[in-house]
Formats: structure tokens, C-alpha cells, sequence
């Protein structure tokens, strides 16, 4: 049973143009919800999170969003370079636990 | 530098042929975990540890074993490799809950 989906297995997008990468996920007990990129021959790195008490969290070009009611997140890229290419994962937690379900990824590729 | 280290980087082994993949950090972090990644399955948990001499298992831990002895490494084991273990591997560690998981580089294993 797959806890954390991310339905869209690749995406691309023009270089300048907003990413949006969609994630949802099936259990109300998550309260912590991260985004990973991650480069080819490289670990996944930390990008963003946010917290089930916020709706949106920002960080430069990057800003998470989180309909709680919907059970579904989102990342956008705003504006998306060539840089961003990789693949993005999006994982969830329940509040004081360290276990973290991540989905499948998304594949990003942004056309220069 | 705060790191996560995982050693060796690519691994070709026979079947059957017993194998430790390494993980050490150095952020003086208790807990640290195991995910192997697979195409269209994600990032799944194999062990993880809560502290030295606390381990437990995750999402998929049969084939693996591993161990805890100093808090700083935390090894991965496969004890009778077979080839549906073939994988990208990526041991993380996380400073507490509620925090982003930091991920080394990953290992390539390959069992023929």
C-alpha cells in the first residue's frame, strides 16, 4: 500500500517557466512533509519542508503548498532553470516519529 | 564538513557471496537508517537504528542484517546476496524528529 504517490513519473518544462511536482499521500497522521532532490550518482539532498500547521512554506525559487483536506502537496519552481533537472522525491512523517515514506519521484527536466 | 559516508560506491558480487556495505557520519547524529531505491518503488526502508545497539526493522528487511556498535557507523549486511538485492543503496541519519534525513552517497550493488 503506497502511503506517499507521486503520480507523475517525469515532467519537463522550459527553462524560465514554472515546475509544479505533485505529491499525495493516504494517512491523516502525517504532519511533516519533505522534498528531496536528487542528482544522478548522488544522494538524495534536503530541499523544503513544511509542517501540517502551515499551508505554504518558501524558499527562494522553491515553495511547498499543503491542502491538508485534500491530502496533497505540491512543489513549485519559480522561475526553473536547466540546474533543477533531476528527479524529486517527496516524503511525509508523523509527528515525533523518525520514520519517513517517501514516494516514487518525479523526474524533472527543464529544457534550456 | 557534516557528511554521511557509505562505502564501497559500486559493488558487483556473486550470489551468495557475503558483503558489507559501510555508512558512517559525523554529526554525532543517534538515529540512522538503510533504503534501498528501485525503479518505480521509491525509496524503502531496510533497517534503521534508534541508537547504539538499537536497531529495528523497516519496509523491507528480509535478505539484510545490520548493526550499531559505535553510534558514528552503522554497516549494512547481506549475509547470502541474491539477485533481487541488486540496487541503489543510501544509508541517511537524522539529528531528531521532526528534521530533514541526511543521505550519503549512495552504493550501486549488483548480485549475479
Amino acid at each position: 500500500d503506497q502511503q506517499v504517490k507521486q503520480n507523475s513519473p517525469s515532467l519537463s518544462v522550459q527553462e524560465g517557466r514554472i515546475s509544479i511536482l505533485n505529491c499525495d499521500y493516504t494517512n491523516s497522521m502525517f504532519d511533516y512533509f519533505l522534498w528531496y532532490k536528487k542528482y544522478p550518482a548522488e544522494g538524495p539532498t534536503f530541499l523544503i519542508s513544511i509542517s501540517s500547521i502551515k499551508d505554504k512554506n518558501e524558499d527562494g525559487r522553491f515553495t511547498v503548498f499543503l491542502n491538508k483536506s485534500a491530502k496533497h502537496l505540491s512543489l513549485h519552481i519559480v522561475p526553473s532553470q536547466p540546474g533543477d533537472s533531476a528527479v524529486y522525491f517527496c516524503a511525509a512523517s508523523e509527528e515525533g516519529t523518525y520514520k519517513y515514506i517517501f514516494g516514487t519521484g518525479t523526474r524533472l527536466k527543464v529544457l534550456a | 564538513e557534516a557528511q554521511v559516508t557509505q562505502n564501497p560506491r559500486y559493488l558487483i558480487t556473486v550470489t551468495g557471496k557475503k558483503l558489507t556495505v559501510t555508512c558512517s557520519q559525523n554529526m554525532n547524529h543517534e538515529y540512522m537508517s538503510w533504503y534501498r531505491q528501485d525503479p518505480g518503488l521509491g525509496l524503502r526502508q531496510i533497517y534503521y537504528s534508534m541508537n547504539v545497539e538499537v536497531t529495528d526493522k523497516g519496509d523491507v528487511p528480509e535478505g539484510y542484517k545490520v548493526s550499531r556498535k559505535e553510534k558514528r557507523n552503522f554497516p549494512l549486511i547481506l549475509e547470502s546476496p541474491s539477485p533481487n538485492q541488486t540496487s541503489l543503496y543510501f544509508c541517511a541519519s537524522i539529528g531528531g524528529a521532526g528534521s530533514p534525513l541526511h543521505f550519503g552517497n549512495g552504493t550501486r550493488l549488483t548480485v549475479t
